[in-house]
């Protein structure tokens, strides 16, 4: 299908690892978000990105994570020094332009950190 | 930090009942409305993007009322069915926002 895809869909890492979460949007979708939810929480925005520019950043939980795009497509999701706070679904989703745009999500990685 | 909040937190209605549930957000400078339908195991899927005030957006069984100015939408479900059961979430966008900030979810479950 066309639709958001993510990978891993699971993941389990060591407390103290690094780890990459992988996000492949709609093919011409300009914008794309990361989220997560944890155990029990609502759904947390993490970061926005339009095209390969991230306006907004202050969703992210410490200088642990960070993101990129490339080619205004693929986005990658890393977490360095894993804890166990960190463990939750990761969502992302996509949307044809800015935020005022409905949002395709993603099947989420789920991250276990032991 | 932007207040959204839903209500009830969880409801639970007979196959066939109409059910509505409310979300709030702050009245100023506000922008978009967006709702969405979580099943368990699945994504979020998209209903509807609101941005003017009075819209009233319908898909199916289900649709949704918006009020700018009081700052609260409303999302009505006629004729429940199982496959309703899901969470429901909406989310605000004010003017100055970068993001969307979620409610934390009506969970609805339909009793066959």
């Amino acid at each position: 299908g066309a639709g958001v895809s993510q990978s891993p869909s699971n993941k389990v890492t060591e407390k103290g690892k690094d780890v990459e979460l992988r996000c492949d949007p709609i093919s011409g979708h300009t914008a794309l978000y990361w989220y997560r939810q944890s155990l029990g929480q609502g759904l947390e925005f993490l970061i926005y990105f339009q095209g390969n520019s991230a306006p907004d950043k202050s969703g992210l939980p410490s200088d642990r994570f960070s993101a990129e795009r490339t080619g205004g497509s693929v986005s990658t999701l890393t977490i360095q020094r894993t804890q166990q706070e960190d463990s939750a679904v990761y969502l992302c989703a996509s949307a044809i332009s800015g935020l005022n745009y409905e949002q395709y999500f993603g099947p989420g990685t789920r991250l276990t950190v032991t | 930090i932007l207040n959204v909040e839903q209500s009830p937190q969880s409801l639970h209605v007979q196959e066939g009942d109409s059910t509505n549930f409310t979300c709030s957000f702050p009245s100023s400078n506000f922008y978009a409305l967006h709702w969405y339908r979580w099943e368990t195991a699945k994504s979020p899927e998209a209903l509807f993007v609101m941005t003017l005030n009075g819209d009233e957006k319908k898909k199916g069984r289900i649709s949704a009322t918006l009020n700018t100015k009081e700052g609260y939408s409303y999302l009505y479900i006629k004729g429940s069915q199982p496959e309703d059961s899901a969470t429901y979430l909406c989310a605000f966008l004010s003017g100055s926002a970068r993001q969307l900030t979620f409610g934390s979810g009506t969970q609805l479950t339909v009793l066959p």
